[in-house]
């Protein structure tokens, strides 16, 4: 099946620094991917979609200059959180959609994720 | 709206007993997917089910079932005989469609705790 990486699984970084959280597919073309941010006990919330080779598309209330996302290629997306504070502390959750051996699939296959937290 | 609502937070039995998690979505797509996720404390989501619209059939997986009713609109999961290794946090989603893109709707969860 499909296997999304993720790195780091985890960070702890000072407040006011950058981190960037990477999300791979390992065996697929992943054409869309996801970020989703999950505080403790609570569901995974949608932060972001975005398309290969395209400008993210950001939900609601989620703001686009701190979580800065890239989608260079069709394996790889990055989270880049800047200027990290400790309310960004959280599990980042990353998931990928696209075609594996020229069959697309509408699921989602999710990473791993990485728990950031920021001090 | 595009919702899914697991009603239940947390739930605890004891080793052996069966026990159904309950799911309630709403939608206005005619077609459409519903998934369950297992995540446990590691957090790694454990894709568990994915059922289409269409596919209104019971399903069931060793000691998993599932019970998809579109009148009701539930899709609702049954452990038999649980067990330890069953302890996880039990996500339910809904594939939707919202502001022309396809995305995935989480419902809040259910916190699942088997007591040995």
């Amino acid at each position: 099946g499909a296997v999304v990486s993720q790195h780091p699984s985890w960070v702890i970084c000072k407040s006011g620094t950058s981190v960037k959280i990477e999300c791979r597919s390992l065996d697929f073309q992943a054409t869309t991917m996801f970020w989703y941010r999950q505080f403790p006990k609570q569901s995974l919330m949608l932060m972001a979609t975005s398309n290969e080779g395209s400008k993210a598309t950001y939900e609601q209330g989620v703001e686009k200059d701190k979580f800065l996302i890239n989608h260079a290629s069709l394996t790889l997306s990055t989270l880049t959180v800047t200027s990290a504070h400790p309310e960004d502390s959280s599990f980042y959750i990353c998931s990928a959609r696209g075609s594996l051996r020229g069959i697309s699939y509408n699921e989602q296959f999710f990473g791993p994720g990485t728990r950031l937290t920021v001090l | 709206a595009q919702k899914v609502t697991q009603a239940q937070t947390e739930i605890s039995v004891v080793e052996k007993e069966d026990v159904t998690l309950d799911c309630v979505y709403e939608t206005r797509d005619t077609t459409y997917y519903l998934f369950w996720y297992k995540q446990p404390p590691s957090g790694e989501l454990v894709f568990l089910i994915r059922r289409n619209s269409f596919d209104e059939q019971n399903e069931i997986s060793g000691r998993y079932s599932w019970n998809f009713q579109k009148s009701t609109s539930s899709f609702n999961f049954t452990i038999t005989a649980s067990q330890v290794v069953d302890s996880a946090v039990y996500f339910c989603a809904l594939s939707a469609v919202i502001q022309g893109a396809q995305k995935l709707v989480f419902g809040q969860g259910t916190r699942l705790t088997i007591n040995p």
